[in-house]
């Protein structure tokens, strides 16, 4: 089955710089990659995903790379802020013989400090 | 759109007792739905893929006997943990897919405690 792996498991930053979180994943038929936020006793909440067919995606400050040869990808938070802290999960899934179940890797816990 | 919601959001039981817990999707309709556990400062790890009117399919090591699932509709997914202990103390959380789309939307999660 699919094996995720996440690092760092704790980032420390301070507010304004970017915080980068890197996940590899086993399976090379997983063709879905989304990253979830989750703060302290809440729901993951999706923030941004990527498929297998395009190396890179951005929305406003967020953004994730995806490079299949090397089976990673990584998310990218720019000009952190407060709020950012959280957190948070990448995820691989495929849909032939995987029915679009997630794995996700052990999750970075995000601090950023005024 | 897209929203999920579980019930009950907290529940305490005595050890012995089973409990179920609620999933919904409010706005749209889920032909499958998971359930994850998630124990503190821990990953969310899957139980079970849920999928309307048909047996539920468990991920390995989870025993199917003492965490029963029902998919009624394409709204209700249900998770009743049996005859409940301590170590089954977790955070339970359910997500519900669109048909069509790769996006699994969370529920709120339930925070079950057995004493």
């Amino acid at each position: 089955g699919e094996n995720v792996e996440q690092h760092p498991s704790t980032l420390s930053v301070q507010e304004g710089d970017s915080a980068v979180i890197k996940c590899t994943y086993s399976d090379s038929a997983s063709n879905y990659f989304p990253w979830y936020k989750q703060e302290l006793g809440k729901r993951p909440q999706l923030i941004i995903d990527i498929r297998s067919n395009v190396g890179e995606k951005k929305d406003q400050r967020i953004a994730v790379t995806l490079n299949k040869t090397a089976k990673h990808f990584s998310l990218h938070i720019t000009e952190t802020q407060p709020e950012d802290s959280a957190v948070y999960f990448c995820a691989a899934s495929r849909v032939t013989g995987g029915g679009n179940k997630l794995t996700f890797g052990t999750g970075t816990q995000l601090k950023v400090e005024l | 759109g897209a929203v999920v919601s579980q019930h009950p959001s907290w529940v305490i039981c005595k050890s012995g007792t089973s409990v179920k817990i609620e999933c919904r999707s409010l706005d749209f309709q889920a032909t499958t739905m998971f359930w994850y556990r998630q124990f503190p400062k821990q990953s969310l790890m899957l139980m079970a893929t849920s999928n309307e009117g048909s047996k539920a399919t468990y991920e390995q090591g989870v025993e199917k006997d003492k965490f029963l699932i029902n998919h009624a509709s394409l709204t209700l997914s249900t998770l009743t943990v049996t005859s409940a202990h301590p170590e089954d103390s977790s955070f339970y959380i359910c997500s519900a897919l669109l048909a069509g789309e790769r996006t699994q939307y969370f529920g709120p999660g339930t925070r079950l405690t057995v004493l």
